[in-house]
């Protein structure tokens, strides 16, 4: 079946712009995380929904990061005013339940964020 | 709060020799220990996971991990490397979100 799908691949914005990232979770799953994941490291949790709540964004870098899910399934990342230091991948995962703690994260590919 | 270690930044295995990853962990209560592969220019892959039961556990694509609680161990293992194995492996510990350690990449030499 399908998987997390991420949108656009590749995004380059000029320092100060604002840019909106779009993830599909895989049909069903009630989970939906957003991580960044900077060259050579490891992703970085920003937040977590479950369903269309967001339960935690304790990872969002700034008050110009900011995330919705209004209807439980496809997400949107907004950067508002973006900086050099917002270049990195933005990986989107869905799980089926976030209660099951054993339920593993599907990673999309990915949207790569460059500011210029 | 949970967090994983990965002490090798790189890994350097020959073709059909063993391989291992090494992870260890830290989290209050029961771990949910997972690993993760990720190829250039891809999202992470899931591999395996650890919940309870059997110390070891089996993956996909021939890798298998063991959970060793003493001492906080999660090492990734493989008995025969492949080239196609050449990728950066994750180690992550599960409480709510998944928390993931720094990487390490394994170079499979033919």
């Amino acid at each position: 079946g399908a998987g997390v799908s991420q949108s656009p691949r590749y995004k380059v914005a000029k320092r100060g712009q604002d840019v909106a990232l779009r993830c599909d979770p895989i049909s069903g799953h009630v989970s939906l995380f957003w991580y960044q994941q900077a060259l050579g490291q490891g992703p970085e949790f920003l937040t977590y929904f479950q369903n269309e709540a967001q339960l935690d964004k304790s990872g969002l870098p700034s008050d110009r990061f900011f995330a919705e899910r209004p209807e439980g399934s496809v997400s949107t990342l907004k950067i508002q005013r973006t900086q050099q230091e917002d270049s990195a991948v933005y990986l989107c995962a869905s799980s089926l339940d976030s209660q099951v703690k054993g339920s593993p994260l599907h990673f999309g590919n990915g949207t790569r964020l460059t500011v210029t | 709060a949970q967090s994983v270690a990965q002490p090798e930044d790189q890994v350097n295995v020959a073709e059909g020799n063993p391989l291992t990853v090494k992870c260890t962990y830290s989290v209050s209560g029961n771990p949910y220990l997972f690993w993760y592969v990720q190829y250039p220019n891809r999202g992470l892959q899931f591999l395996l996971k650890y919940i309870t039961g059997d110390n070891l556990v089996k993956g996909s694509y021939g890798f298998e991990a063991e959970f060793n609680k003493s001492q906080t161990s999660f090492h990734l293992k493989k008995p025969s490397a492949l080239v196609s194995d050449s990728a950066l492996y994750f180690c992550a510990v599960r409480t709510q979100k998944l928390v993931f350690g720094t990487g390490t990449r394994l170079l499979v030499s033919p």
